[in-house]
């Protein structure tokens, strides 16, 4: 069975830190895979997509980056955080007709 | 862009009673996907139901059910005999047939089951 391993589960970074937030997804290949934040309230933003390995679309433009190193992994990054990254990050994954699969989320608080 | 419309941001129920949540949809597509999903306070994303565009038959997952409504757009959810642990977020989305590389979510209804 597919499985989807999202981590860290919390994280609590400086401003101007470095951000990897990490997601792989297990028993599937070649994946749809996709980055959500959601701030607090609860609207969910898709900030990347990636239908393959160097595939990779941004919704919205910010100083967030994602990579897609190998076909199940996908990676959330930033090189210097701002307040306003805090939020709730989601990954998941889809394939063929089916709906998302969340990862379990990751926690941001940016101080 | 499609677009999805969660008129309710907060609904409550009292336990063992019914409840339907209201979700509308815009698409000028003929095919599509369209999804309940429940956020409970672990944050954990977790798909309730799902129904295909082209299937008449509301789709219904034990205590859950759809009323889908094609020509209105219209996708409610309902749910029966609710229980405590129902207690969540509920997000509609869409999600294209053809394209369907991007799911539309709507604002969400935070749902409240009173004992």
């Amino acid at each position: 069975s597919q499985t989807i391993h999202q981590w860290p589960a919390t994280l609590v970074q400086p401003v101007g830190s470095p951000l990897s937030l990490e997601c792989t997804v297990e028993g599937t290949s070649n994946p749809n895979l996709y980055w959500y934040r959601q701030a607090a309230g609860r609207g969910l933003q898709l900030l990347f997509y990636s239908i393959g390995i160097d595939q990779i679309s941004s919704e919205v433009p910010q100083n967030l980056s994602a990579s897609r190193p190998q076909d199940r992994q996908f990676i959330l990054s930033s090189k210097k955080l701002l307040l306003s990254d805090s939020g709730f990050y989601l990954c998941a994954w889809t394939a063929t007709d089916y709906g998302y699969t969340f990862g379990s989320g990751t926690r941001l608080t940016v101080v | 862009a499609q677009t999805v419309t969660q008129s309710q941001p907060e609904m409550s129920v009292q336990e063992a009673e019914t409840v339907t949540l209201s979700c509308t949809y815009d698409t000028s597509e003929s095919d599509y996907y369209l999804f309940w999903y429940k956020q409970p306070p672990s944050r954990q994303m977790i798909l309730v139901i799902r129904q295909e565009a082209y299937k008449q038959q509301n789709a219904t997952e034990n205590r859950f059910s759809v009323n889908f409504q094609k020509a209105a757009k219209s996708f409610s959810l309902k749910i029966s005999d609710s229980q405590l642990g129902d207690a969540a977020m509920y997000f509609c989305a869409y999600r294209s047939f053809f394209t369907g590389n991007q799911f539309y979510f709507g604002t969400g209804t935070s749902l409240t089951v009173i004992p």
